[in-house]
């Protein structure tokens, strides 16, 4: 299995611009996590699907963020309009059950927003 | 909620030192509990993790840690570092049960080992 993948491996846009980030989970795993990784908060929960329905997404910063599922092997994470504290890497990761106990995680998304 | 503290921002260590970073989590309830490590430019893997029995718990590339649950403490351990253990290290804790359970982590500890 080529493991959880993510696109594009880096970003850089100007703020204001829109920003979608790509994730295409292990096949057969139907819990999909979206992390945003700081230096100053660390690593941080977004939101998680279970079978490509949102459970938890009090982890969204504000109404700027957005993601969806659409089908079992596909997520956005979008960002419109980008602001350069939105700059970070953003991870998305997924698991098998809603059981949440091991997660693979993707490469991440480095974006930089100038 | 769980929470998790990760105390050491940044160790430096000479290689053939011997490690351990220390990890605490604050949750009433029974918990599982991950290591995770990110090499530069990597992502994020699972490096051991701990849901019952034995509380000492050996992982990948010589590394281990224990639980003390009396001390709400899950803290990592090698007995001798490497220059390619340098890396950061994220401590995460997840309740063992209920419906919406979240993978919590710490803010991570950057290990630099200096050749």
């Amino acid at each position: 299995d080529a493991g959880v993948i993510q696109s594009p491996r880096h970003e850089v846009t100007e703020m204001g611009q829109e920003v979608t980030l790509r994730c295409k989970p292990i096949s057969g795993h139907n819990s999909l996590f979206w992390y945003r990784q700081t230096m100053m908060r660390g690593l941080e929960l977004l939101i998680y699907f279970n079978n490509n329905v949102p459970i938890d997404d009090s982890g969204m910063p504000e109404d700027r963020f957005s993601a969806k599922m659409p089908n079992a092997s596909f997520s956005t994470l979008k960002i419109q309009p980008s602001e350069p504290r939105d700059s970070a890497v953003y991870f998305c990761a997924s698991s098998l059950g809603r059981a949440v106990v091991l997660q693979f995680f993707g490469p991440g998304t480095r974006l930089t927003v100038l | 909620a769980q929470s998790v503290s990760q105390h050491n921002h940044h160790v430096i260590l000479s290689e053939a030192a011997s490690l351990e970073l220390g990890c605490n989590y604050s949750y009433g309830g029974t918990v599982n509990l991950f290591w995770y490590v990110q090499y530069p430019g990597q992502h994020l893997q699972l490096l051991l993790k701990y849901f019952s029995g034995d509380p000492l718990v050996k992982g990948i590339k010589g590394f281990e840690a224990e639980f003390i649950k009396s001390k709400f403490s899950f803290n990592l351990r090698k007995p001798s570092v490497q220059w390619s253990d340098t890396a950061e290290y994220f401590c995460a804790v997840i309740a063992s049960a209920g419906s919406a359970r979240q993978l919590t982590f710490g803010s991570g500890t950057q290990l630099t080992v200096l050749p």
